[in-house]
């Protein structure tokens, strides 16, 4: 079973530069698993971050940004604000039988 | 701009049923394949089932396979969740959302409906 790992928790000051990463249980991420990240405030439904790897969704600032990093996807936030601090999640896309599978989630600390 | 109504969640009983319903607007709902997605009370996002734009395929998670299945009505814009057998690990907010074509993710997402499977 496929298993997608993220940080449980990360911390950065206010103006700080923060990488999230996304990565699988046996072996690596690539482009071909069409990395998404979502931020989710509580209570709320998740929003689109970046798709495609590197592609901000419309209305993301770009202090937001994705890519992969050795084995891994990951999200970059550039400048932290402190709204930024909530959870983050990454969507993997498996092919074959067409399914996704979420990683754990991040929860972002901005202080 | 896209807008995503769920609707049909509750309490039930284990082994029971719910349908849900997801309202969608703002786009044209038959070119597009559609989601659900839930989550648990306090716990991640987890991928539950797929059709595709007209309804030709449909694709579940394992720990659903079975017991829910995927449909839509492409004449009302609506899709639906049949959720049957229910069991309290099935206790979550259901989200439908648009998908995201030839990027496979999730492009918009409803506000969800809660479905609370207890005795």
């Amino acid at each position: 079973q496929t298993v997608v790992t993220q940080e449980p928790s990360f911390s950065v000051s206010p103006g700080g530069t923060v990488t999230l990463t996304c990565g699988l249980s046996s072996g690596s991420v690539s482009t071909s698993y069409y990395p998404t990240w979502y931020q989710q405030t509580p209570g709320q439904a998740p929003r689109t971050l970046i798709y495609n790897t590197n592609t901000r969704s419309s209305g993301v600032p770009d202090r937001f940004s994705g890519s992969i990093l050795g084995n891994k996807a990951a999200l970059t936030i550039t400048g932290a604000q402190a709204d930024d601090e909530t959870d983050y999640y990454c969507v993997l896309y498996m092919g074959g039988g067409i399914n996704w599978v979420f990683g754990g989630g991040t929860k972002v600390t901005v202080l | 701009q896209v807008q995503l109504v769920e609707s049909g969640g509750g309490v039930v009983q284990p082994g029971g049923s719910l349908r849900l319903s997801c309202a969608a607007s703002g786009f044209i709902f038959s070119s597009y394949g559609m989601h659900w997605v839930r989550q648990a009370p306090g716990k991640g996002l987890e991928w539950v089932a797929f059709i595709r734009y007209d309804g030709s395929n449909k694709f579940y998670a394992d720990s659903v396979k079975g017991r829910f299945t995927i449909s839509r009505d492409n004449s009302k814009n609506t899709l639906y969740l049949q959720v049957n057998s229910l069991t309290v690990e099935d206790t979550a907010v259901y989200y439908c959302a648009k998908g995201g074509g030839t990027y496979y993710y999730f492009h918009s997402w409803g506000q969800g409906t809660l479905v609370t499977v207890s005795s």
